[in-house]
């Protein structure tokens, strides 16, 4: 098993969707996890931190389930500059990324 | 926040040339860097931790020989790759952390010819 899975998409919404992703995380140690953002050919950056509250910021939500091992990111009224890959991240002694999933969000 | 900053962004060379890499946390120390490699289409996949005043950890798979990573200082990392063939055509980012979250540098892409 994989040690952070994701669906690789890509995931066609119109704007104004609502759209969730799901991430797998194989090791139960894990410390930290964390919502990326890469555009294409661009660094990866720090869209949000998730905590076992959830946590959300604007129209992004995200959550952790420690007891299933996954974590979610949910993205409200998409915009067209909400088109991007969305990597999970988890922090156990390094950061372990994701493939990554695309998000593709059309007029 | 703060900043990483890698150079160059672009480069290309000559197969059997080396090329270096430079990593600098601009604002904060970095005592750990981490260099990736992200092939298109895939994931960004650690290749090594560079430890300040130590040697560098490598990751399975990984010639510490062809990817020489030195962390001289606090700010600085660098990767060079050397003797780079076509294979090694991909875009490198570095990352460092502070308390609270990861940055990367801009990364770059490197073309063998």
């Amino acid at each position: 098993r994989k040690e952070v899975e994701q669906d690789p998409g890509p995931f066609n919404v119109p704007e104004g969707a609502t759209v969730a992703f799901n991430c797998t995380y194989s090791n139960s140690a894990s410390q930290s996890f964390f919502w990326y953002r890469q555009d294409c050919r661009k660094e990866p950056k720090l869209l949000m931190s998730v905590y076992s509250s959830g946590n959300e910021d604007g129209r992004f939500t995200a959550q952790l389930n420690r007891a299933s091992q996954y974590i979610s990111l949910l993205i409200r009224d998409s915009k067209l500059s909400d088109s991007a890959t969305y990597l999970c991240v988890v922090l156990y002694s390094t950061l372990t990324f994701g493939k990554g999933t695309m998000l593709l969000v059309s007029p | 926040g703060a900043v990483v900053s890698q150079h160059p962004s672009r480069v290309i060379c000559k197969s059997g040339t080396s090329v270096k890499i430079e990593c600098r946390s601009l604002d904060f120390q970095a005592t750990t860097m981490f260099w990736y490699r992200q092939f298109p289409k895939q994931s960004l996949m650690l290749m090594a931790t560079s430890n300040e005043g130590s040697k560098a950890t490598y990751e399975q798979g990984v010639e510490k020989d062809k990817f020489l990573i030195n962390h001289a200082s606090l700010t600085l990392s660098t990767l060079t790759v050397t003797s780079a063939h076509p294979e090694d055509s991909s875009f490198y980012i570095c990352s460092a952390r502070d308390n609270t979250e990861a940055f990367f540098g801009q990364g770059t892409r490197l073309t063998v010819v």
